[in-house]
């Protein structure tokens, strides 16, 4: 399995600014992913954050609030833009790596971000 | 769009009693599924995956069991211990996409 970390662990933000969320993992990996989870809900995809190109992004999220990068095979960073009250969610990083001859997914500690 | 559901979203057994967990999933071209384990704070951990051409796997204390026909997935664990008690969740997709939908979530609260 993967050791997956995250930076910050949690942030209190203003409206209207930026954060940004770093996800760093131990090995390299073919596959990274963005999650939100709303409070008290499920995970939902936010995208793909694909090494060397443009992420690709789910229905119902937008480059332009959520910009994303992935500089390289352990690297990958969550912007969430001109931030509202709504955006107030955890936010997880994933990545895929080898499991027993299958890869499956594993997830971060997750960014937990409270938008005043 | 198609989503993967869970039965109950609370289950609430005593300490060393066997615990069922139970996931509906729609989307046929699934091949892939995995439960995961939430304790409050914390990032899911995976628990056990299980593919399709298979219908059941066992891992330490756990047995997902996978009926493609009803389209049903299912996570039994043994001896629920207090550790046990966390949120869990079902996540289906397809191998190679890699792209997970989550079921809702069943907390599952273990008394002593």
């Amino acid at each position: 399995s993967a050791v997956i970390s995250q930076k910050p662990s949690r942030d209190i933000c203003q409206r209207g600014t930026s954060l940004t969320i770093q996800c760093q993992v131990d090995s390299q990996v073919t596959m990274m992913f963005w999650y939100r989870q709303q409070p008290g809900q499920s995970l939902t995809l936010i995208a793909t954050a694909n090494q060397g190109s443009e992420a690709t992004y789910e229905s119902g999220f937008v480059i332009d609030k959520f910009p994303i990068s992935r500089p390289n095979l352990t690297f990958s960073t969550l912007t969430v833009s001109n931030m509202s009250p709504e955006d107030s969610s955890i936010y997880l990083c994933s990545a895929v790596t080898g499991h027993g001859g299958t890869d499956t997914q594993y997830f971060g500690p997750g960014t937990r971000l409270t938008v005043l | 769009g198609e989503s993967v559901g869970l039965h109950l979203p609370t289950l609430s057994v005593q300490e060393g009693d066997n615990s069922i967990i139970n996931c509906a999933y729609s989307n046929s071209a699934s091949d892939y599924f995995i439960w995961y384990k939430q304790e409050s704070g914390k990032g899911p951990q995976f628990i056990i995956d299980i593919r399709s051409n298979m219908d059941k796997r066992q891992g330490q204390r756990v047995t997902v069991l996978l009926n493609k026909t009803v389209k049903h997935l299912s996570l039994q664990i043994a001896a629920t211990q207090p550790g046990d008690s966390a949120v869990y969740f079902c996540a289906e997709t397809v191998l190679g996409d890699y792209k997970l939908s989550f079921g809702a979530g069943t907390t599952v609260t273990v008394r002593a």
